[in-house]
């Protein structure tokens, strides 16, 4: 099943916040973010797994409510270099294979 | 370190032709992914190899995709015939476990079917 991303799209200025959603209808074990810059392969940003370890990336974070089954991904004070497309990337624990979203697509404005 | 390494970067061929894709993963990483990423949406997995066994070909259209891992190093994503649905960028991603943690992906090949 794949997760649902929002928003689809959001333009930003230099500094400014965003906060990217993910949320899938089944039980999650971890939750995946990539960005990937047009043209280039997905870069990996984070991982959240079950039980709270979190592991982060420069200025941008995430949470994750297993209960639920959504995560978040925060991006504070926003660099020109943070633009591209956002994936999460979903794995429900059984073979460990990751199904991705449609992507959130940034653009960082000067 | 290399990364992953995939070849070509792009090809374009006529529709029932066919094509082959070679990757070879970060030197250590067992697990290998094929990816198919369609313009405007997210990487869909097609096949999963945890060194030259295959873990998960669930989504790998089997009367067109093939894909092999035979010394558990590197691999060939092969299509034949090719349908024009199948123009898609093909990313290759190598992990070094099955399963908690980074995806190293490849610049991938693009594929145009005409």
């Amino acid at each position: 099943q794949q997760p649902v991303q929002s928003p689809q799209a959001v333009i930003l200025r230099e500094g400014e916040d965003a906060v990217i959603n993910c949320s899938s209808s089944k039980a999650l074990y971890s939750v995946h973010w990539y960005r990937q810059k047009h043209g280039e392969a997905p870069v990996f940003l984070m991982i959240l797994l079950k039980g709270g370890e979190q592991k982060g990336h420069e200025k941008i974070s995430a949470s994750f409510n297993e209960k639920k089954q959504q995560s978040s991904l925060y991006l504070t004070a926003s660099q020109l270099s943070y633009s591209g497309t956002y994936f999460c990337g979903t794995d429900g624990g059984s073979q460990g294979n990751l199904i991705f979203g449609k992507g959130t697509k940034l653009s960082v404005k000067p | 370190e290399a990364g992953v390494a995939q070849s070509p970067r792009y090809k374009i061929i006529e529709k029932r032709q066919s094509v082959a894709f070679w990757c070879n993963p970060i030197s250590g990483h067992a697990t290998l992914y094929w990816y198919q990423q369609i313009l405007g949406q997210g990487p869909k997995l097609l096949i999963q190899f945890q060194n030259n066994g295959v873990v998960d070909d669930s989504q790998l259209p089997k009367d067109r995709f093939s894909a092999e891992r035979l010394k558990g190093v590197d691999s060939t994503l092969k299509i034949q015939p090719a349908k024009l649905e199948d123009s898609a960028v093909y990313l290759c991603a190598s992990s070094l476990v099955l399963y908690t943690g980074e995806l190293f992906f490849g610049e991938g090949s693009r594929l145009t079917v005409l």
